[in-house]
């Protein structure tokens, strides 16, 4: 079964509201959670990498206040996209590896629509 | 510095024929090496890695893959492609927890 739950699995907003992504971890503790963006039929790209007790690190020409991430808890990490826009609408993943240096488990996305 | 290729965007296969989806890889170090499967609206779930035992690497589904330094390759097969086969494949490069570089990914389309 899944170890990564992303909720919600679709999400439709209106410009300028914010909404907020949640990505937990189900049967292990995840100290570090990357949240990837995804256009049609393009890879991942990377957005930011989630670190529980401190701030993420993002990537080069991400938003930081655009794209607020949250790492409260070992078992949970939330994504807000503040005042979206239509061209934030995308398809969202975040992942979680078991132990350092394993394999990645996926979240299941959050197709976002901005209308 | 890592990267990785895929070589091809789109592979269209008919069913019950062999599958390829080719990988190239460059990296400093000895990485690991993942394939992932990504159908419609969904998350990536791991096919298999390669994380320096076997050179041939078998996963699920009937997926395997073959790790060749020589040619910095790591594509992945099977011997019989089935309709559900079909998705998005994206072939993995990781160094440590934070160094994980995505290929662009290829399309497998399986013909009746």
């Amino acid at each position: 079964g899944a170890v990564v739950s992303q909720h919600p699995s679709w999400v439709i907003c209106k410009s300028g509201t914010s909404v907020k992504i949640e990505c937990r971890s189900l049967d292990f503790q995840a100290t570090t959670m990357f949240w990837y963006r995804q256009f049609p039929k393009q890879s991942l790209m990377l957005m930011a990498t989630s670190n529980e007790g401190s701030k993420a690190t993002y990537e080069q020409g991400v938003e930081k206040d655009k794209f607020l991430i949250n790492h409260a808890s070992l078992t949970l990490s939330t994504l807000t996209v503040t005042s979206a826009h239509p061209e934030d609408s995308s398809f969202y993943i975040c992942s979680a590896p078991r132990e350092y240096n394993s394999p990645l488990h996926f979240g299941n996305g959050t197709r976002l629509t901005v209308t | 510095a890592q990267s990785v290729t895929q070589l091809d965007s789109h592979v269209s296969v008919s069913e019950g024929t062999p599958v390829l989806l080719r990988c190239n890889y460059s990296s400093s170090y000895s990485p690991s090496l993942f394939w992932y499967v990504q159908h419609p609206n969904k998350g990536l779930q791991l096919l298999l890695k390669y994380t320096s035992a076997a050179t041939l690497v078998k996963g699920i589904n009937g997926f395997e893959a073959e790790f060749k330094k020589s040619e910095t390759s790591f594509h992945l097969t099977k011997p019989s492609a089935h309709m559900s086969d079909a998705a998005e494949y994206f072939c993995v490069v990781q160094e440590g927890a934070s160094k994980i570089i995505f290929g662009s990914g290829t399309r497998l389309s399986i013909r009746p």
